[in-house]
């Protein structure tokens, strides 16, 4: 059983670009959240998606954009990148029943530097 | 508005002792708080977790306590291990209206280091 796997694992932009994170969920899970880690803090709820439609959003700007496809792996999209979106980018899938607990189970993270 | 504090930067213990591990948070709709650990390269993984209505829940070494009146909850390991050296979140969730919502609130981390 594969776990959740992320990809690029480093990426490197400059302000103003826009970028595409990827996210393949753990096998059976159908729902896929995104945190946002900066530097010395704890992992920031973006949004999360169920069944391709988004379930939930955090305090984040619409420049903040996903997709989940029919084989529940999922895109994170950042427009217009600002120097503060450098930060670990993780993702985290779950099956409802999982979800019932709270848990999730995380990958190892995208990380995005904005120069 | 951090919710979920953990006050704690960093704790180092000795190996074989005990090491607990703070939180507090201040929303009183949390009703599930769970421990992660994560180590260097890799994504947090869940430790242990625990429902508003208990106020203990245990696996193995792993001792989760939690006093909903000062809204503060403790992990403890008993006893620690070089293994265990890695950064410990502590989160919390409220439910929605259909259910769990899935939106982890994550303290800021612990850096625990046990030493041999």
């Amino acid at each position: 059983e594969t776990g959740v796997t992320q990809s690029p694992t480093h990426l490197i932009k400059t302000r103003g670009q826009q970028v595409t994170l990827r996210c393949s969920s753990q096998s059976g899970h159908n729902t896929v959240s995104w945190y946002q880690q900066a530097l010395g803090q704890g992992p920031q709820f973006i949004f999360q998606y169920y069944r391709e439609e988004e379930n939930g959003r955090g305090n984040f700007p619409p420049r903040f954009s996903g997709l989940q496809f029919p084989n529940y792996s999922s895109e994170l999209n950042v427009n217009a990148l600002e120097l503060d979106d450098s930060a670990l980018y993780l993702c985290a899938s779950s099956s409802r029943g999982d979800l019932a607990k709270n848990i999730q189970y995380f990958g190892a993270g995208t990380r995005l530097s904005v120069l | 508005d951090q919710q979920v504090k953990q006050n704690s930067p960093s704790l180092s213990v000795q190996e074989g002792r005990i090491s607990i591990l703070n939180c507090d948070y201040t929303n009183s709709m949390f009703d599930y708080f769970l421990w992660y650990k994560k180590y260097p390269a890799e994504g947090p993984t869940f430790l242990i977790s625990i429902s508003s209505i208990k106020d203990k829940n245990e696996d193995g070494r792993f001792t989760v306590f939690l006093n909903k009146s000062a809204k503060h909850l403790s992990l403890h390991i008993v006893p620690s291990q070089p293994g265990d050296s890695a950064v410990y979140f502590c989160a919390a969730s409220a439910r929605g209206g259909s259910g769990n919502t899935g939106k982890l609130i994550f303290g800021q981390g612990t850096t625990l280091q046990v030493k041999p």
